[in-house]
């Protein structure tokens, strides 16, 4: 199965200041890659996913861009962080090969700002 | 989607009973379906899944069960335990699209 790595687990960023979570995948290749985003006792909303290296689809229009400079590492950004920015951001892997399938979830990153 | 800013739905029962958490899925089309469990502060891990040409799957201690015709997926677990107690989520994807869609979230309270 796949590990998913992410960090930072917690993070306390006042606005306006950039944003740069990592996520890196163990134990597969050429993975689909996904970045969620989850406010306190809601669902989850889909940010972004990629097929590949350099592949970014976006499914939310907003402050954040993500980006995939390797296979397995996949980095959410801002440049200027929104008070309406915080929540908890995982990161998802899926076996590129089988198509729609499982998603291994990373533990996540607690992002609040003040 | 619209259901991510709605607060979760929420299931209590006592320790030892059965729990069964429900979901309706919008795509006729979707051929995939799975069951995911999120304990608070952490990611999502997978239960179970079910494909469409299966109406019911069993693992340990969970059951998961596909009514194509309604469009409609459930979770029962059975003899339920504090340890259960989390939010459980489905979601469905195929039919054209490998992108799943997750549904709005059960949490599931288990009374000791």
């Amino acid at each position: 199965s796949q590990t998913i790595h992410q960090w930072p687990a917690t993070l306390v960023q006042p606005v306006g200041s950039p944003l740069s979570l990592e996520c890196t995948v163990e134990g597969t290749s050429n993975p689909n890659l996904y970045w969620y985003r989850q406010a306190a006792g809601r669902g989850l909303q889909l940010l972004f996913y990629s097929v590949g290296i350099g592949q970014i689809s976006s499914e939310v229009p907003q402050n954040l861009s993500a980006s995939r400079p390797q296979d397995r590492q996949f980095i959410l950004s801002s440049k200027k962080l929104l008070l309406s920015d915080s929540g908890f951001y995982l990161c998802a892997s899926e076996d590129g090969l089988a198509g729609a399938g499982e998603q291994f979830f990373g533990p996540g990153t607690r992002l609040t700002v003040l | 989607g619209e259901s991510v800013g709605l607060h979760l739905p929420t299931l209590s029962v006592q320790e030892g009973d059965n729990s069964i958490i429900n979901c309706a899925y919008s795509n006729s089309a979707s051929d995939y379906f799975i069951w995911y469990k999120q304990e608070s502060g952490k990611g999502p891990q997978f239960i179970i899944d079910i494909r469409s040409n299966m109406d019911k799957r069993q693992g340990q201690r969970v059951t998961v069960l596909l009514n194509k015709t309604v469009k409609h997926l459930s979770l029962q677990i059975a003899a339920t335990q504090p340890g259960d107690s989390a939010v459980y989520f489905c979601a469905e994807s195929g039919g054209g699209s490998y992108i799943p869609t997750f549904g709005r979230g059960t949490s599931l309270i288990v009374h000791p």
